[in-house]
């Protein structure tokens, strides 16, 4: 059975203080894997796709990488407004269903 | 930036009741979802639509619920008997194609009392 496992379910940072988020996931065939963001009481917002070991992408202070067996968002120097549930999401070859983690609720304070 | 648009954002309803959720897909998008939300549990895939029928469906989409796309617009999902634990927050998401971030919509709150 597909899967996809997130750790830590929560993090508390200090403005400015990096860390990483990991998303492991056990799937049929991986087709892509989805980082999202979201806030309380609201959908999903789309941040990265990665398709391939080895793929990173970029986006202010978030880096998302990809192994055979998980990935990383990496935040730099986080701010409060970074404070969210970030979600970690695959799809594998035999559709387009997207299987989502629990998430891991960052908390940053100033 | 196009937005998904979902209504109503909260609906409360009787055990029993028939609800429909709305939602307005962005323009161009092909593939149509909804997924749902339970308080504290993951989202869960229910239903996915192209071209005019469903394509897959979990085992969480039983007979109970249906889609349905009736203008060029709106994309609905009818749950014809609520139980309780139909309560969840329901998302629905649309793509352009197979291979790209899916958009998902604000959400409706579906509370079955």
């Amino acid at each position: 059975e597909d899967q996809v496992t997130q750790s830590p379910e929560a993090l508390r940072l200090q403005e400015g203080e990096s860390s990483s988020l990991n998303c492991s996931y056990t799937v049929s065939g991986l087709r892509g894997l989805f980082w999202y963001r979201q806030d309380p009481g609201k959908g999903p917002e789309f941040l990265f796709t990665l398709y391939s070991a080895g793929e990173e992408k970029e986006k202010e202070r978030l880096k998302a990488t990809l192994t055979k067996k998980e990935s990383f968002l990496h935040i730099t120097a986080p701010k409060p407004e970074d404070s969210a549930t970030y979600l970690c999401a695959v799809t594998n070859q035999a559709g387009t269903a997207l299987i989502f983690g629990k998430g891991t609720t960052l908390s940053v304070s100033s | 930036e196009p937005e998904v648009t979902q209504t109503p954002s909260h609906q409360v309803t009787q055990m029993g009741q028939e609800v429909i959720l709305r939602c307005v897909p962005i323009s161009n998008h092909l593939y149509f979802y909804w997924y749902r939300q339970i308080l504290g549990q993951k989202v869960e895939f229910l239903v996915s639509f192209y071209n005019n029928e469903i394509s897959e469906k979990s085992e969480i989409f039983d007979d109970q619920f249906s889609v349905e796309r009736p203008d060029g617009s709106n994309f609905t999902l009818k749950i014809r008997s609520t139980k309780l634990e139909d309560s969840a927050m329901y998302f629905c998401a649309s793509r352009t194609t197979v291979d790209y971030g899916y958009t998902f919509g604000s959400g409706t709150r579906l509370t079955v009392v």
